[in-house]
């Protein structure tokens, strides 16, 4: 059974482009979550998807950052314009239904770098 | 605010030993306390995780865990640590009620010793 995809592994891009990260969670799951993790700051939730429905995205860090979720199999973060302090390695996991006891299921990264 | 510390960095422990790594966290009402484990270059990996019941928790490769309501901890083991333990490991919580957030601890690094 596939586990979270996320596409691509690696992104290098230049200050001011567009820069789109996709992600595929687990068939079944409804709660889509993506994490940016740095070095500094550790693991950081961005934005939580459940039912395909943006319920918390506090942690967007400004309006550059932007995250859609179509349908239940599919989710983008799109960073507009991209900043060097924007590389870092950005997480999407997924979990099942449930009363929030249940874990999370991570893909294994973009690892974005702006020069 | 909910909140997890990690007080180690990192934590040496030759290959046989008992590893010990520990959490402690904050929250309010009653806890959902999680580990995973972060091998190089991977994503996150789910190791055990404690709803409610018996305070002892096993999870994948051998691990184990305890939950303190009293010392609000809930430290990571393994009897015996092999070299391929060697990761960074992430304790995380949320509230059991309503939606919360799960707040991922800063990570501790498991250095396993041959």
């Amino acid at each position: 059974d596939a586990g979270v995809i996320q596409s691509p592994r690696h992104e290098v891009t230049e200050m001011g482009q567009e820069v789109t990260l996709r992600c595929k969670p687990i068939s079944g799951h409804n709660s889509l979550f993506w994490y940016r993790q740095t070095m500094m700051r550790g693991l950081e939730l961005l934005i939580y998807f459940n039912n395909n429905v943006p319920i918390d995205d506090s942690g967007m860090p400004e309006d550059r950052f932007s995250a859609k979720m179509p349908n239940a199999s599919f989710s983008t973060l799109k960073i507009q314009p991209s900043e060097p302090r924007d590389s870092a390695v950005y997480f999407c996991a997924s979990s099942p239904p449930g009363r929030g006891g249940n874990e999370q299921y991570f893909g294994p990264g973009t690892r974005l770098t702006v020069t | 605010a909910q909140s997890v510390a990690q007080p180690e960095d990192q934590v040496n422990v030759a290959e046989g030993n008992p590893l010990t790594v520990k959490c402690t966290y904050s929250v309010s009402g009653n806890p959902y306390l999680f580990w995973y484990v972060q091998y190089p270059n991977r994503g996150l990996q789910f190791l055990l995780k404690y709803i409610t019941g018996d305070n002892l928790v096993k999870g994948s490769y051998g691990f184990e865990a305890e939950f303190n309501k009293s010392q609000t901890s809930f430290h990571l083991k393994k009897p015996s640590a092999l070299v391929s333990d060697s990761a960074l490991y992430f304790c995380a919580v949320r509230s059991s009620g309503g939606y919360q957030k799960v707040t991922f601890g800063i990570g501790t690094k498991l250095q396993v010793i041959p």
